[in-house]
């Protein structure tokens, strides 16, 4: 399967941890980006990752991070995690053709 | 800027029936526009993509959309409902962004139910 992969696929944490989400794009896809989506909600844009540079931000506070690699994978880092963090994170990847492929999405609970 | 707009956070319809989805957009420049569908547990699947071609557009599943400029909507549509097309649906806006990303909008999404 070469479609976007994300893991974990569920996770628990407390308040005040950190933690780490990962994605694998789709094959020939150079383009990532992350969503977060809070229950009842559309996805919110978080980044875009394209050759290892963060290339767009969204409204979102500097607790979260990212990084894109070489073999363009990507991780979104949270830090100081608030129970409002609780959420699906969504990771996609494009191309030139603006079409984003979307992973099933990491589940993130804060207790 | 850009936005979009869902109109309906639930549409109900009896299987066999027809589906309408409505989408209204604001944005700056011309467009891009898309439905992706989220089932229960699933990530986001792309139905359809409008990018200034025809106005018409068509998707899997018999799913269409009308790019209406003059209205800026993109409402969404099927003939005849399965009880497979219960779903979230979400209506985006993209367009180009400096140093040529493309930043999508989700509309909130419509929980389209199928009654038997």
């Amino acid at each position: 399967d070469a479609g976007v992969t994300q893991s974990p696929t569920h996770l628990i944490k407390t308040r005040g941890q950190q933690v780490t989400l990962r994605c694998s794009p789709k094959s020939g896809h150079d383009t990532v980006s992350w969503y977060q989506q809070a229950l009842g909600q559309g996805p919110q844009f978080i980044f875009q990752y394209y050759e290892e540079e963060e290339r767009q931000r969204g409204n979102f506070p500097d607790r979260f991070s990212g990084h894109q690699f070489p073999n363009y994978s990507s991780e979104l880092n949270v830090n100081a995690l608030l129970l409002g963090d609780s959420a699906l994170y969504l990771c996609a990847s494009s191309s030139l053709a603006n079409v984003l492929t979307f992973g099933a999405g990491s589940r993130l609970t804060v207790l | 800027a850009q936005s979009v707009t869902q109109l309906d956070s639930h549409v109900s319809v009896s299987e066999g029936t027809p589906v309408l989805l409505r989408c209204n957009y604001s944005s700056s420049y011309s467009p891009s526009l898309f439905w992706y569908v989220q089932h229960p547990n699933k990530g986001l699947q792309l139905l359809l993509k409008y990018t200034s071609a025809a106005t018409l557009v068509k998707g899997i599943n018999g799913f269409e959309a009308e790019f209406k400029k003059s209205e800026t909507s993109f409402h969404l549509t099927k003939p005849s409902a399965h009880m497979s097309d219960a779903a979230e649906y979400f209506c985006v806006v993209s367009w180009g962004a400096s140093g040529g990303s493309y930043i999508p909008t989700f509309g909130r999404g419509t929980s389209l139910i199928v009654h038997p």
